[in-house]
């Protein structure tokens, strides 16, 4: 089955505690992201790779940090988490960035206190 | 003004009515458009692509609107299972940036 998969699934954790958010696609897609979801803030972009080794800055980078040795994986490393930090994570993969359909995980949701 | 604006809603529609809401852009260049469903603290799926010609798939009909800058989403005999936040999603070559709406919240009521 074609997927996305995230993991954790939910998390909660204290401020300057690095984390890990693993995420894996198994449809050899070359494009991967990252995004947050707040409330009134729909989905903001944190890190897109066009593929293996490329990686770049979305709308709402800071305090996050991605690596993409491999092609179906994208971790989210937040290296000292804050409050603000606290968020529904979704990691998403697509053939490119103007395909016609983004393929989402099911989402991290993660709370820092 | 944000790049793409949707009416946040809730839309509380009962069953079997028909429903449109509109998303507008605000970068003129931006060149393709989206529908996703959402449901509830779920993924965002594909619903449908916006053609300029419009395209219709069932009860959906998605309408493009260049000179005004907005596209469509209509929903025709409305099914509980229609209940969901939809996403409008544009798609700027000149960027290589997707945004995406905050979402209209529909709820379908028996």
């Amino acid at each position: 089955e074609a997927q996305v998969t995230q993991n954790p699934r939910y998390l909660i954790t204290v401020t300057g505690k690095k984390l890990t958010v693993t995420c894996s696609q198994n449809m050899n897609h070359e494009y991967m992201s990252w995004y947050r979801q707040d409330p009134g803030l729909g989905l903001r972009q944190i890190y897109y790779s066009m593929n293996v080794e490329v990686t770049d800055k979305g709308d709402v980078p800071e305090g996050y940090k991605v690596s993409r040795k491999e092609k179906r994986n994208f971790p989210l490393i937040l290296e000292s988490p804050s409050p603000n930090q606290t968020s529904l994570y979704f990691c998403a993969s697509s053939l490119g960035p103007y395909a016609l359909e983004q393929y989402f995980g099911p989402g991290t949701r993660l709370t820092v206190t | 003004r944000k790049e793409v604006e949707q009416d946040p809603g809730p839309f509380n529609v009962p069953e079997g009515a028909t429903v449109a809401f509109n998303c507008t852009y605000s970068n003129s260049a931006s060149q393709s458009f989206f529908w996703y469903r959402q449901d509830c603290r779920k993924e965002p799926k594909l619903l449908m692509s916006v053609y300029s010609s419009g395209n219709e798939d069932g009860r959906f009909t998605a309408q493009l609107n260049r000179a005004s800058q907005y596209i469509s989403l209509l929903i025709r005999d409305s099914k509980l299972s229609d209940s969901a936040t939809y996403l409008c999603v544009v798609w700027d070559f000149g960027n290589e940036k997707l945004t995406f709406g905050t979402g209209t919240r529909l709820t379908i009521i028996p």
